[in-house]
């Protein structure tokens, strides 16, 4: 079975443009919670989805928004872009809610 | 105070070596305790998951938890250079709640 994959991988912006990330769920997997990863914060919750609705949210400004489309594939989306954004953005699916959660790789944000 | 500490290390061991991570919280609704390791470049991949206190084998690998002291613990035995990570303790509340609250992650290096 494929594991988790997001696009892109690695991205440059500059400040105050916005970004979408994009993630692809492990088959049959209906939850995706997406992280930011920074050497100085670690890894911190952004949100959660299942069945194409939020149901958990972490405390980030509302210019960190995403969704869910009904093949449980994810976007996130960034919008005025900081520098203090760039980070490492990792994707996350579950079969369930509540369940083991499986990472993808990263898409490695830099905000110029 | 943070809901979960970890101690950033860096930690460097020579092969064969006991390595002891540990990690300190302070919310008492976790319920569900992991521990991931992550490799330079890629996401995190769950190593173990563990809901009551005592202690969980697999392998080279055994997870402590200690509920009522607050506190987790992951053992490596005859630690092995493939080792050299960053290992996260992870919590869950359960409930509604579905997040992951990570620690920041100890570097590990295992020197050959």
């Amino acid at each position: 079975k494929a594991g988790v994959t997001q696009t892109p991988r690695y991205l440059i912006k500059t400040r105050g443009q916005q970004v979408t990330l994009s993630c692809s769920p492990i088959s049959g997997h209906r939850s995706v919670s997406w992280y930011q990863q920074t050497p100085g914060q670690g890894l911190q919750f952004l949100f959660e989805y299942f069945s194409e609705t939020q149901r958990n949210k972490g405390n980030f400004p509302g210019r960190f928004s995403g969704r869910q489309f009904s093949n449980s594939r994810s976007e996130m989306n960034v919008s005025t872009l900081e520098l203090g954004d760039s980070a490492l953005y990792l994707c996350a699916s579950s079969p369930g809610q509540g369940e083991t959660q499986y990472f993808g790789p990263g898409t490695r944000l830099l905000v110029l | 105070q943070k809901e979960v500490e970890q101690d950033p290390g860096p930690l460097s061991v020579p092969e064969g070596a006991i390595v002891s991570l540990n990690c300190t919280y302070s919310n008492s609704a976790f319920q569900y305790f992991m521990w991931y390791r992550q490799y330079s470049r890629k996401g995190p991949e769950l190593l173990m998951y563990t809901y009551s206190s005592g202690n969980k084998e697999d392998g080279r690998f055994t997870a402590q938890v200690d509920k009522s002291s607050k506190y987790i613990s992951l053992f490596i035995r005859d630690s092995q250079p493939s080792d050299s990570a960053t290992y996260l303790c992870a919590m869950i509340s359960g409930g509604s709640n579905y997040k992951l609250t990570f620690g920041k992650g100890t570097l590990l290096t295992v020197n050959p």
